[in-house]
């Protein structure tokens, strides 16, 4: 099955800096890639997502980025801000999202913002 | 617009017993999927429904088993409770064939 590896596992940025979060996947096949912002005790929340047929997405702060030939892709904001401090996870699916096996997650990335 | 539903948000079980836990899927949406959340952890995929029938399943055992209803409900149930069964579990809703997950906020289960 899909391997979703995600780094780093925590990220200290300033206020005002940018952050990467890179993620690498597994199986080829796979042709959805969202991003899931989760804060503290609430839900995880979709901000933003890539399909296998597009490099780059981007949508104010946020872009992701999508390598097919090395099974990467990379989460990038600028212009961090306090409320940007949460958990963030990346996940890979086969069947352009609506297939039937689901969400594979990486392990998520803890950012701080720093004021 | 409604969004996805869990109930209840808490519960607390002791090792062997069977838990049922309930989601109402977001207005429109007619799939329902189950995730395993353990603390520090991505969420893990249980199983995924449509149309009532179960039609994907994550790497779990058979003690985890759903259902789905006719108005797109969800249940899944947990037979014979253990330990490292303690997760948050998270429900999502879809429109077949989009991709576009919305989550519940989860029902957080505690065995002891």
């Amino acid at each position: 099955g899909e391997n979703v590896e995600q780094h780093p596992s925590t990220l200290s940025v300033q206020e005002g800096d940018s952050a990467v979060i890179k993620c690498t996947y597994s199986d080829s096949a796979s042709n959805y890639f969202p991003w899931y912002k989760q804060e503290l005790g609430k839900r995880p929340q979709l901000i933003i997502d890539i399909r296998s047929n597009v490099g780059e997405k981007k949508d104010q702060r946020i872009a992701v980025t999508l390598n097919k030939t090395a099974k990467h892709f990379s989460l990038h904001i600028t212009e961090t801000q306090p409320e940007d401090s949460a958990v963030y996870f990346c996940a890979a699916s086969m069947g352009s999202g609506g297939g039937a096996d689901g969400l594979t997650f990486g392990k998520g990335t803890h950012l701080i913002i720093q004021p | 617009e409604t969004g996805v539903t869990q109930s209840p948000t808490h519960l607390i079980k002791t090792r062997g017993q069977q838990v049922t836990l309930r989601c109402s899927s977001q207005s429109g949406h007619n799939t329902v999927s189950w995730y395993q959340q353990a603390l520090g952890q991505g969420p893990q995929f249980i199983f995924q429904y449509y149309r009532e029938e179960e039609n994907g399943r994550g790497n779990f055992p058979p003690r985890f088993s759903g259902l789905q209803f006719p108005n797109y409900s969800s249940e899944l149930n947990v037979n014979a409770l253990e330990l490292d069964d303690s997760a948050l579990y998270l429900c999502a809703s879809s429109s077949a064939g989009t991709g576009l997950y919305t989550f519940g906020s989860g029902t957080r289960l505690t065995v002891v």
